[in-house]
């Protein structure tokens, strides 16, 4: 069946520090790919997505690029703020209709 | 209406009752998920909803769960006689295109069994 797998974290970083979270997937076929973002307190937010191999979606400085080859849809940053600390999921959608999410990583960043 | 709501926000509960947790998805959304966030296991699915039928129920942990929807629109998930390993937050999300290009989450419905 269809998986994410995700760094779990979780992970302390400094304010305006590059950051990488990695997610690999496995899927039959095409599937869409997404990072969930869950701020403190708050409900999942979509953060970004990519629909096919190569895309890159972006949003709010974070970027990601959909790779078949390698299956994987890692999440940069090039420069993190205190605001960006939260709890990222990565997660699929392949078929079934139903999203296959990651574990989660929590991020703290300290100014 | 504008986002999914889901009510309550919060539920204590005692051991042995039943629970009723609601969603309103999204105006227009056909498909309505509910996935169940515990402390340190992530999101796990639990019922799919397109239009007013389930075609996947595979993640419901027990007979002792069970969700409706009706007109297309509000969903409930009930759970009967809770224990305390039911305490989770409770997520709802809808979708217009069956999720393909993801979903819109409600702020969740945490429910402590005690």
């Amino acid at each position: 069946g269809n998986s994410v797998t995700q760094m779990e974290g979780p992970v302390t970083l400094s304010e305006e520090a590059f950051l990488t979270i990695n997610c690999t997937y496995t899927a039959t076929g095409y599937p869409s790919l997404f990072w969930y973002v869950q701020y403190p307190g708050e409900g999942l937010q979509l953060l970004l997505k990519a629909t096919k191999a190569d895309d890159k979606g972006s949003n709010k400085g974070f970027e990601a690029t959909y790779r078949k080859e390698t299956t994987s849809f890692h999440l940069e940053k090039g420069s993190v703020q205190v605001s960006d600390s939260a709890v990222y999921f990565c997660a699929l959608s392949g078929g079934s209709e139903k999203l296959v999410f990651g574990k989660g990583m929590k991020l703290t960043v300290n100014p | 209406g504008a986002g999914v709501s889901q009510s309550p926000s919060n539920k204590v509960t005692e051991k042995g009752k039943d629970v009723e947790l609601r969603c309103d998805p999204i105006s227009g959304h056909t498909a309505l998920y509910w996935y169940r966030q515990s402390l340190g296991q992530g999101l796990e699915f639990l019922i799919y909803f397109q239009g007013n039928s389930a075609p996947d129920k595979s993640g419901l942990p027990s007979d002792r769960f069970s969700a409706e929807r009706t007109g297309g629109s509000v969903s409930t998930l009930t759970i009967q006689r809770t224990q305390q390993e039911d305490s989770a937050v409770y997520l709802c999300a809808s979708s217009s295109d069956r999720g393909r290009h993801g979903y819109t989450f409600g702020s969740g419905t945490r429910l402590t069994v005690v």
